[in-house]
């Protein structure tokens, strides 16, 4: 089966720096790559998603870059602000069939004002 | 739009009962996923239903049951609690192989 890892599991920035979160997938069948955030007590939440055909997709401060021949993908915030601060998950699946995301180990990050 | 809406919030329970968690899934959606959650892991997949069966699960052992009710809304059954059980449960609901929208969840914790 499919297996994500994340990195870092912890990360702690300045308010207005950027934050890099890092995943590799297993399965090269995968192609459908969702990020959530998930605050403390809360539901994770989609943010951003990219499909294997494109490289980059981005939305305001936060962007999504795919290497679909290293197999990995990356999440991009910047200018990062204090209510940035939680857990960021990446997953990867495969779509046209069930819709079941294996999920990284999540990142926690902490945005100092 | 209704969300997605898990049943109980919090819940503790003895080492060796049985729990029912409940999932009433987003309005038009006709698929739902259960993840167990533990501190500081990501959700890990349970099983998912589809049209009220089982369309995949994972590796959760067979005191891990489901149903899906023809309205879509579903039960995450667990026989003979273990501690390791202690975990935030998700559901999470589709249209078929969409994108899904997670619940808040239901905290259980086995003692």
């Amino acid at each position: 089966g499919e297996n994500v890892e994340q990195h870092p599991s912890t990360l702690s920035v300045q308010e207005g720096d950027s934050a890099v979160i890092k995943c590799t997938y297993s399965d090269s069948a995968s192609n459908y790559f969702p990020w959530y955030k998930q605050e403390l007590g809360k539901r994770p939440q989609l943010i951003i998603d990219i499909r294997s055909n494109v490289g980059e997709k981005k939305d305001q401060r936060i962007a999504v870059t795919l290497n679909k021949t290293a197999k990995h993908f990356s999440l991009h915030i910047t200018e990062t602000q204090p209510e940035d601060s939680a857990v960021y998950f990446c997953a990867a699946s495969i779509t046209g069939g069930s819709y079941i995301p294996t999920f990284g180990r999540g990142t926690s990050l902490i945005v100092h004002p | 739009e209704t969300g997605v809406t898990q049943s109980p919030t919090h819940l503790i329970k003895t080492r060796g009962q049985q729990v029912t968690l409940r999932c009433s899934s987003q309005s038009g959606h006709n698929t739902v996923s259960w993840y167990q959650q533990a501190l500081g892991q990501g959700p890990q997949f349970i099983f998912q239903y589809y049209r009220e069966e089982e369309n995949g699960r994972g590796n959760f052992p067979p005191r891990f049951s489901g149903l899906q009710f023809p309205n879509y809304s579903s039960e995450l059954n667990v026989n003979a609690l273990e501690l390791d059980d202690s975990a935030l449960y998700l559901c999470a609901s589709s249209w078929s192989s969409g994108v899904a929208s997670f619940g808040e969840g239901s905290w259980l914790t086995v003692v």
